[in-house]
C-alpha cells in the first residue's frame, strides 16, 4: 500500500495570504487527487492532479484559487490562494495505483483568521 | 441527481454487540463499493472493497454486503470494541466502467462503541 505524507500538518494563516501544501507518495501511483473536508462533513474532491499538465478541477473549484502542480509521479502541491475564513478546512491528498483502492495522507488542517 | 447516503450521522452501541451501518446510493451503477474508516484529525483508511458481482465479503470482524438491486451496502462490525469508535465512510467510483477515477464519498456515520 502507498504511504502518503503531507506538510504542513496544520497552519494558521491570515486572511488574504496563500498557503502551499505539499504531498509526497512513497511509491508510484497512477492518479493523485486533492480533497477538502470541512468540519463534520465528508470529503469533497477539489481536483485531479495531472503529471506535467494542468489539473482537472471539479465544479466549484478554479485554478486561480487552488493552483495545483504535479511535476512528477510521486509529488504534488496544492496552493490555497487569497485565503478567507471560509477556506478553513482539512485538505487531504490522495493517491490511487493500479488497484481501486485510494490512499490518503494525514491531512493539513488550515485555519484562516 | 446522484447521491450517496449513509444511514445516520451517529450510531451508539454497546461493546460486544454488532454494529450495522448502511450506505444507499441513487443514480449510480458502480462496479464496486468501498468502506473507509476515519479517525478524528486523520485521513481515511481503506477497509474493504466489494465488487458488483459479490454479495458479501469478510475481513476479520468486518463484513460487507452489496445489493445492486436495492442499491445498498451494509457494513457490519461484530463483537464491537471501543477501539472501533470512528467515522465510517462508504465510497464508490462514479463511473459504471470502474475506470481509475476518483472515489465519491458518503457523508459518513460516526460510530461510538460504549464500554
Amino acid at each position: 500500500s502507498a504511504v502518503i505524507s503531507q506538510k504542513p500538518s496544520r497552519d494558521i494563516c491570515q486572511r488574504g495570504t496563500s498557503l502551499t501544501i505539499q504531498c509526497q507518495v512513497d511509491s508510484q501511483v497512477t492518479m493523485m487527487f486533492w480533497y477538502r473536508q470541512q468540519p463534520g462533513q465528508s470529503l469533497t474532491l477539489i481536483a485531479t492532479a495531472n503529471q506535467g499538465s494542468e489539473a482537472t478541477y471539479e465544479s466549484g473549484f478554479v485554478i486561480d484559487k487552488f493552483p495545483i502542480s504535479r511535476p512528477n509521479l510521486t509529488f504534488s502541491t496544492l496552493t490555497v490562494s487569497n485565503m478567507s475564513p471560509e477556506d478553513s478546512s482539512i485538505y487531504l491528498c490522495s493517491g490511487k495505483g493500479v488497484s481501486e483502492t485510494q490512499y490518503f495522507g494525514p491531512g493539513t488542517r488550515l485555519l484562516v483568521l | 441527481s446522484q447521491k450517496i447516503e449513509q444511514n445516520s450521522e451517529a450510531l451508539n452501541i454497546q461493546e460486544g454487540k454488532t454494529a450495522t451501518l448502511t450506505c444507499n446510493y441513487t443514480n449510480y451503477s458502480p462496479a464496486y463499493l468501498q468502506w473507509y474508516r476515519q479517525d478524528p484529525g486523520r485521513g481515511p483508511v481503506f477497509l474493504l472493497l466489494i465488487r458488483e458481482n459479490e454479495k458479501e465479503k469478510r475481513k476479520e470482524r468486518l463484513k460487507v454486503t452489496f445489493d445492486t438491486t436495492l442499491k445498498q451496502s451494509l457494513f457490519h462490525i461484530t463483537a464491537s470494541q471501543p477501539a472501533d469508535s470512528a467515522t465510517y465512510l462508504c465510497a464508490l467510483d462514479p463511473l459504471s466502467s470502474g475506470s481509475a477515477r476518483q472515489l465519491t464519498f458518503g457523508s459518513g456515520t460516526q460510530l461510538t462503541v460504549l464500554p
